[in-house]
């Protein structure tokens, strides 16, 4: 199984300023994910990225709120925009087994918006 | 209706107690079952992952699929206090792109 990490672990921040969440993976992948999961509720999917290609974006999340870089196979970075107190969560990227199509998952990133 | 149900609990039980974890779904097209373990402040760990009816063992944890009800069961035998947790069902449909569906998660508490 592959590797996950993830920078920071947990942060606060400020009202309208913007956090970037590092992803690192110890393998090549295809495909990464970037999940958010509020208190109380299931993990939602942000959007997915492939390296060399603009990230998809389910329903409800943007590029201008949430851009995602992709820049090589072990790597991505996902950014939380001009911040509110409902952006507090905690912030997962997972990446998918492309033979098995099972996914794992970081430890996650707490975010705090104060 | 809400394309999964998981009952949230929280479930408390004794240790060695055999626990049972479920998840109802509505949606045809799911093809691949997971359960997941969640401690606290960590990320989801992957624990089973079906693709079939059935049941699938592996040590301590039975899962179970059952495609023609929708609906999945998580089952722990001799419960211990670090099975401490949440428990979340996941899905996806078959095909390249796995877009993974969870439920809400049920908190698990084993007493020693």
């Amino acid at each position: 199984s592959a590797v996950i990490s993830q920078k920071p672990s947990r942060d606060i921040c400020q009202r309208g300023t913007s956090l970037t969440i590092q992803c690192q993976v110890d393998s090549q992948v295809t495909m990464m994910f970037w999940y958010r999961q509020q208190p109380g509720q299931s993990l939602t999917l942000i959007a997915t990225a492939n390296q060399g290609s603009e990230a998809t974006y389910e329903s409800g999340f943007v590029i201008d709120k949430f851009p995602i870089s992709r820049p090589n196979l072990t790597f991505s970075t996902l950014t939380v925009s001009n911040m509110s107190p409902e952006d507090s969560s905690i912030y997962l990227c997972s990446v998918e087994d492309t033979t098995s199509h099972e996914q794992f998952f970081g430890p996650g990133t707490r975010l705090t918006v104060l | 209706q809400k394309e999964v149900e998981q009952d949230p609990g929280p479930l408390s039980v004794p240790e060695g107690a055999i626990v049972s974890l479920n998840c109802t779904y509505s949606n045809s097209a799911f093809q691949y079952f997971m359960w997941y373990r969640q401690y606290s402040r960590k990320g989801p760990e992957l624990l089973m992952y079906t693709y079939s009816s059935g049941n699938k063992e592996d040590g301590r944890f039975t899962a179970q699929v059952d495609k023609s009800s929708k609906y999945i069961s998580l089952f722990i035998r001799d419960s211990q206090p670090s099975d401490s947790a949440t428990y979340l069902c996941a899905f996806s449909n078959s095909g390249g792109y796995q877009k993974v569906t969870f439920g809400t998660g049920t908190k698990l508490q084993v007493i020693p």
